[in-house]
């Protein structure tokens, strides 16, 4: 079946360094890719999305970069906060699919003081 | 403010009982989706539903079953419980189509002995 995968299951870096998460997903038809974000012992919230039709989007410290050609996207976190430790999540989805997403394991981020 | 609720938030069963986790949503959305998360495998999709009346499988819908009697209401139901099923689940809510972001509920932990 269609996967994604998260290429870091952990990743650590200093307060206020820039933090990169990397996905890989083998559906062609993927057009929708969301992140989640999940602090210890809570639910996941969504943090920022992107859509097929751009290969960057940019919100406050958080940008998206999409590699089509490749199947790749990742997450850049610039200027890290304590308050970004947490679980990451990347998903994929195609068009109009009901929602379905495909996630991936989840990279644990944390931030050194 | 968008709201998603389970029940119970924490369940210990027996092998072979039967369980049900319930899930509430506020946010008039048709679709919901029922998630399990292990350690190494993200989130993987149970079953979902995009409106009253209707469900569908997911990716593991195998000793599962879903209802959806309302546009609020989402249960998600292990007629035999096996330890295999020990796990925490999500329930989500969505906007039509699935290309939006999606609202987690706190979680279920469920442990199966």
């Amino acid at each position: 079946g269609e996967k994604v995968e998260q290429h870091e299951s952990t990743l650590s870096v200093r307060e206020g360094d820039s933090a990169v998460i990397n996905c890989t997903y083998t559906d062609t038809a993927s057009s929708y890719f969301p992140w989640y974000k999940q602090e210890a012992g809570k639910s996941l919230h969504f943090v920022i999305d992107i859509r097929s039709n751009v290969d960057r989007k940019q919100s406050q410290r958080l940008i998206v970069l999409l590699d089509k050609k490749a199947k790749r996207f990742s997450l850049h976190i610039t200027a890290t906060q304590p308050e970004d430790s947490a679980i990451y999540f990347c998903a994929a989805s195609r068009n109009y699919n009901q929602g379905k997403l495909i996630f991936g394991q989840g990279t644990k981020l944390s931030i050194k003081p | 403010e968008a709201a998603v609720t389970q029940s119970p938030r924490n369940k210990v069963a027996v092998t072979g009982g039967k369980v049900t986790l319930s899930c509430n949503q506020t946010n008039n959305h048709n679709n919901m989706y029922w998630y399990r998360q292990d350690t190494g495998h993200g989130l993987r999709l149970i079953h979902y539903s995009y409106g009253a009346g209707s469900t569908e499988k997911g990716d593991i819908p195998d000793g599962y079953k879903a209802s959806r009697p309302s546009q609020e209401n989402f249960s998600l139901i292990l007629e035999l419980a096996t330890p295999s099923q020990t796990s925490v689940y999500f329930c989500a809510s969505g906007e039509d189509w699935g290309l939006y972001e999606q609202y987690f509920g706190p979680g279920t932990r469920l442990t199966v002995l």
